[in-house]
Parts: C-alpha cells; sequence; structure tokens
C-alpha cells in the first residue's frame, strides 16, 4: 500500500524558514496538500494542487513538488505557526496522510 | 459561509454501534463528497471512507470495510458514518471533511469540529 513519509518534528528559530517534506513514491505526480492542526482544532487546509494556497492562508506558506518529495515551506515563521502539519494524497482511491509534523518555534 | 457541524460526543460499550452524523450548510450539499477521517489521542489522521451524496456511492478503507457504513439524508444536507463493533482502540475524534466530487487532486478544503467517541466497558 502506498505510504506517505514525514520527520516526526522539525524545530525553527521564529524569523527563520521552516521546510517541512513529505516523501512518497513518485508524490510529485499526486499533487500533494498539507494540512495544519493546532491542539483540539480540526485540521486547516494551507496548501493544495501541490502549491496553491486557499483564501485566508498567508503568504509565508508554499509548497513544491519534485519527484518524490512534497515540501512545505514556511518563510519567517512565527509563534503562531507552531502545530502538527500533515502531508495527504490520494492513491488508488484512497487518500492516504503522512504520519505528522510537529512544528517547533523556539 | 461553508460548514459542517458534527454531532456531539458519544461514550460506547464494546461490541456496540456508533453513529455520527456531519451536517452541511453554505453551499451544495450534492457537490462535494463528505470523508471521515479519524484521530485517536496524540495520534495521526487516519482516513475512513468517502461518501457522495448525490449518487449515495462510497468507497471506504480497507481497515474498515465490513465495519462501517456511511450514508446521507439530503433533504437536511446530513451525512452519516456508522461504526459497528467497536473496540476500545475505536476511542478517537471523528472528523468529516468535504472534497470536491469527482475531481483530483483531492483535498479536503472544510473540516466538521470533530466528535470524540469513548468506548469503554
Amino acid at each position: 500500500s502506498y505510504e506517505l513519509t514525514q520527520p516526526p518534528s522539525v524545530s525553527v528559530s521564529p524569523g527563520q524558514t521552516a521546510s517541512i517534506t513529505c516523501s512518497g513514491d513518485n508524490l510529485g505526480d499526486k499533487y500533494a496538500c498539507w494540512y495544519q492542526q493546532k491542539p483540539g482544532q480540526s485540521p486547516l487546509l494551507v496548501i493544495y494542487h501541490g502549491r496553491k494556497r486557499p483564501s485566508g492562508i498567508p503568504e509565508r506558506f508554499s509548497g513544491s513538488n519534485s519527484g518524490n518529495t512534497a515540501t512545505l515551506t514556511i518563510s519567517g515563521t512565527q509563534a503562531m505557526d507552531e502545530a502538527d502539519y500533515y502531508c495527504q494524497a490520494w492513491d488508488s482511491s484512497t487518500v492516504i496522510f503522512g504520519g505528522g509534523t510537529k512544528l517547533t518555534v523556539l | 459561509q461553508v460548514q459542517l457541524v458534527q454531532s456531539g460526543a458519544e461514550v460506547k460499550k464494546p461490541g456496540a454501534s456508533v453513529k455520527v452524523s456531519c451536517k452541511a450548510s453554505g453551499d451544495t450539499f450534492t457537490s462535494f463528497d463528505i470523508n471521515w477521517v479519524r484521530q485517536a489521542t496524540g495520534q495521526g489522521l487516519e482516513w475512513m471512507g468517502w461518501m457522495n451524496p448525490d449518487s449515495g456511492n462510497t468507497g471506504y478503507s480497507q481497515k474498515f470495510q465490513g465495519r462501517v457504513t456511511m450514508t446521507r439524508n439530503t433533504s437536511i444536507s446530513t451525512a452519516y458514518m456508522e461504526l459497528s463493533s467497536l473496540r476500545s482502540d475505536d476511542t478517537a475524534v471523528y472528523f468529516c471533511a468535504r472534497a470536491r466530487a469527482g475531481t483530483l487532486p483531492y483535498y479536503f478544503d472544510y473540516w466538521g469540529q470533530g466528535t470524540l467517541v469513548t468506548v469503554s466497558s
């Protein structure tokens, strides 16, 4: 079955750039999306179609997709960006989530 | 604005069934698939399946095949997820989420607030 692999944790200093990766076979062809989830809240779509931002998502969130890796980049990271981030793709009529990455801003 | 509002928390005994509802508003109910995703405490997101409210067609994760049933009542724009033969490891928050039907890539632009289902004897 298809799998998506994310690092369990990423740390970043305020104002710096955070990059979170998501790996899977030919993921670049599947246009991964990304969700942000803060404690006690529902997930929030922050990137779809590999690199598109929904309305209301700050420009500091961007996505890229190449080969077997999708990357979520947060430029000028703020304290409010501390959260869990999940990638997601569609394969063989099935939705797959990555295991999630805890982003710590310190 | 688009909203998905779920039913309240449930406590069930092992072996029982639970039925969670998800009422949609703010957009055409039949234009979007309703998916169900669950999350155990401290764990990641786990996809359970999808239902198309227009056709009633469904697709379930292999893990839940035979135990989950997704239905809808279009007259009240409400989708339902029923999980049977509950076990303690089914204790989780269950989310409904919508995705535009029949298009790829497939992603969830709106989510419900979540429903805590606790399975305990």
